[in-house]
């Protein structure tokens, strides 16, 4: 398999831009997570899927982030419009219910920088 | 409430050991732990539920406390390889939701 595919690896954009960020899940994995890492906060959980229905997306900051999950293959993580604090590595990843929790395998992540 | 690991950062010699903490303010349902090298993705090292339970990976393995709400991260005879960050994750036993902890730099050197 694959792994967890995101695109773009990079993204330069300009304040106020509209950012699509987008992931590929391992095939048969029926959750998916995104979160963003910066210096400052870490690694944080921003929303998660499980069987293409958000579960829990308390950790999305504002209304001006959104994400998407329309089938099991594909999800997207909108940002509009953009800011310079926004700029954070974003992982998406996967995973199958095992043995009652969750072994989770992130992709390689899009780097974001707003200007 | 982000779980709170302990060293925050870490220096060792190839073939010693070293120990890293994770607690959090919450009942847990299981931790996970990952190792996430610079520039990289984060990698899962294993899952422990509640219930106690130790496992071991080659030469790393873990401990959880379910009554003090606390998991260790033990690493043996560490190698040049094992230079990262780790992190633990945790998942709240009430609601199930999913934070990763505060992170833990561990360098080894030659």
């Amino acid at each position: 398999d694959a792994g967890v595919i995101q695109s773009p690896r990079h993204e330069v954009t300009e304040m106020g831009q509209e950012v699509t960020l987008r992931c590929k899940p391992i095939s048969g994995h029926n959750s998916l997570f995104w979160y963003r890492q910066t210096m400052m906060r870490g690694l944080e959980l921003l929303i998660y899927f499980n069987n293409n229905v958000p579960i829990d997306d308390s950790g999305m900051p504002e209304d001006r982030f959104s994400a998407k999950m329309p089938n099991a293959s594909f999800s997207t993580l909108k940002i509009q419009p953009s800011e310079p604090r926004d700029s954070a590595v974003y992982f998406c990843a996967s995973s199958s219910l095992a043995g009652g929790s969750y072994e989770q395998y992130f992709g390689p992540g899009t780097r974001l920088t707003v200007t | 409430q982000q779980p709170v690991q302990s060293p925050q950062a870490v220096i060792l010699r190839e073939g010693e050991d070293a120990v890293i903490n994770c607690s959090s303010s919450k009942a847990l349902y299981s931790v996970h732990w990952y190792r996430q090298k610079h520039g990289e993705a984060p990698v899962f090292l294993m899952i422990l539920l509640k219930g106690g339970e130790q496992k071991g990976h080659d030469k790393i393995s873990a401990s959880f406390n379910e009554k003090k709400q606390q998991s260790s991260l033990y690493l043996t005879a560490s190698q040049l390889s094992y230079s990262g960050t780790y992190f633990c994750g945790t998942e709240d036993s009430g609601t199930y939701k999913y934070i990763f902890g505060t992170g833990t730099r561990l360098k080894v050197l030659a």
